[in-house]
């Protein structure tokens, strides 16, 4: 069992470049979320997802981009990478509301 | 809005000792519950949870009970090992909003032999 997959694992940009954070699920999760965490800040929900087609913002969207195509695939594009965007970014799944959450291993981007 | 608050760390206690993290929460409906544990290099993994008011979820002696009229939901192990050392994040999911999380801040947790 994959679970929730996420590429790369580590990644370091230069201020204003742009990239796409990968995740992929292979348990036909309908709902999906990306995170990021900052130290003494635990996690916080970026966008996340109900189903194919269906996105929304969550507490801190800006500067990030989402579609869902699929219901495997949830990417998080960064459009314009600032030095604030340092971060660990987790994305999850669930098969609905009030179930267990599984999350990917994470990515560590540092912009410089 | 909702939001969660956990006790700060980072705790160290030895092994055997007894552990309690403090979770509190605000919500204007009806949430559930979660903690979930963080590995050194991994990502999260479910813990326990519960989804209604007095439910106690449970896990590998972890334990912890839905307070509704305390907005509590304390973590407690009777006697920890070197192997629980992780990062503990309590959660809630406001139900009905994508399975969103809202996260407290985490307490590391060092077990020392």
């Amino acid at each position: 069992n994959a679970g929730v997959t996420q590429t790369p694992k580590f990644q370091v940009l230069k201020t204003g470049q742009s990239m796409t954070l990968q995740c992929a699920q292979d348990m036909n999760h309908e709902y999906m979320s990306w995170y990021r965490q900052d130290p003494g800040m635990g996690l916080r929900l970026i966008h996340y997802s109900v189903g194919a087609g269906i996105t929304d913002q969550g507490e801190v969207p800006n500067g990030y981009n989402v579609s869902r195509s699929t219901t495997e695939d949830f990417p998080l594009r960064l459009l314009s990478a600032a030095p604030s965007q340092t971060s660990v970014y987790f994305c999850a799944s669930s098969y609905r509301d009030n179930t267990e959450a599984f999350f990917g291993q994470g990515t560590r981007l540092t912009v410089v | 809005g909702d939001s969660v608050t956990q006790m700060e760390g980072p705790v160290t206690l030895s092994e055997e000792a007894f552990l309690t993290i403090n979770c509190t929460y605000t919500a204007t409906g009806y949430p559930s519950l979660f903690w979930y544990v963080q590995y050194p290099g991994e990502g999260l993994q479910l813990l326990l949870k519960a989804t209604k008011a007095d439910d106690k979820g449970s896990n590998k002696g972890f334990e912890a009970t839905y307070r509704k009229e305390t907005t509590s939901f304390h973590l407690e192990k009777g006697s920890v090992q070197v192997s629980d050392s992780a990062v503990y994040f309590c959660a809630l999911s406001p139900g009905n909003q994508g399975g969103k999380l809202i996260f407290g801040q985490g307490t590391e947790l060092s077990v020392k032999p």
